[in-house]
């Protein structure tokens, strides 16, 4: 079945640095999201990138499909971008499976 | 963007009750899920649903599960009898088309079963 491995499962800042997340699939996709979940839980959508590169701000995404990755970059990160990042691949079907996360701290 | 919402944001109930979590999907869109995240625990799917059937289920989507969405209303995800394990946070989305294409999330509905 599809597999998401995320990397790394954490990862502590310093304010203003730029932060590298990486998400892996087993198979191929045909489409694929970023999420930011609050430390609340609320899940709120970062990108919806299947292919290429998009940028919103100070977020940019790539994903390149025939390595099967994508990545999420964040410049400058600030305190508020603290919490937990997910990537989800879907495939053929309609389901999108889940990586486990990666928990951003950025202290200042 | 587009939203989609759901009711209520908790819900508390003893196990063996049954449960209803209402979701309201994104407006025109015909494609819906539900997905499961135990807390601190990863991101579920359970299922998703067109033209008012089932399309496909995953394990965790056990017989005391039923979805629905009668007469374009809210998509319902039903638990009977409700386990202890079935405390978690759902969550609810919906896209426009089938596969590859964006599928837009709730908030969640935090149940916990006592």
């Amino acid at each position: 079945g599809q597999q998401v491995q995320q990397s790394p499962t954490s990862l502590v800042l310093q304010e203003g640095e730029n932060a590298e997340l990486q998400c892996n699939f087993s198979t191929s996709l045909n489409s694929m999201q970023w999420f930011y979940q609050r430390p609340g839980g609320s899940l709120i959508s970062v990108f919806y990138n299947p292919s290429g590169t998009k940028q919103s701000g100070r977020l940019t995404s790539t994903t390149v499909i025939k390595e099967r990755r994508s990545s999420l970059h964040i410049s400058s990160s600030q305190i508020t971008d603290s919490g937990t990042y997910l990537c989800a691949m879907g495939g053929s079907n309609a389901k999108l499976t889940f990586g486990k996360g990666t928990k951003l701290s950025v202290k200042s | 963007g587009p939203k989609v919402l759901q009711i209520p944001s908790h819900q508390i109930i003893d196990m063996g009750q049954m449960v209803t979590l209402n979701c309201d999907p994104v407006s025109n869109h015909l494609y819906f899920y539900w997905y499961k995240q135990i807390l601190g625990q990863q991101m579920e799917f359970l299922v998703n649903f067109y033209n008012g059937k089932v399309m496909e289920k995953s394990k965790l989507f056990k017989d005391q599960f039923s979805v629905e969405r009668p007469d374009g209303s809210y998509f319902t995800l039903k638990i009977q009898p409700t386990a202890l394990e079935d405390s978690a946070v759902y969550f609810c989305a919906s896209s426009s088309y089938w596969g590859s294409y964006e599928q837009y999330f709730g908030p969640g509905t935090r149940l916990t079963v006592l």
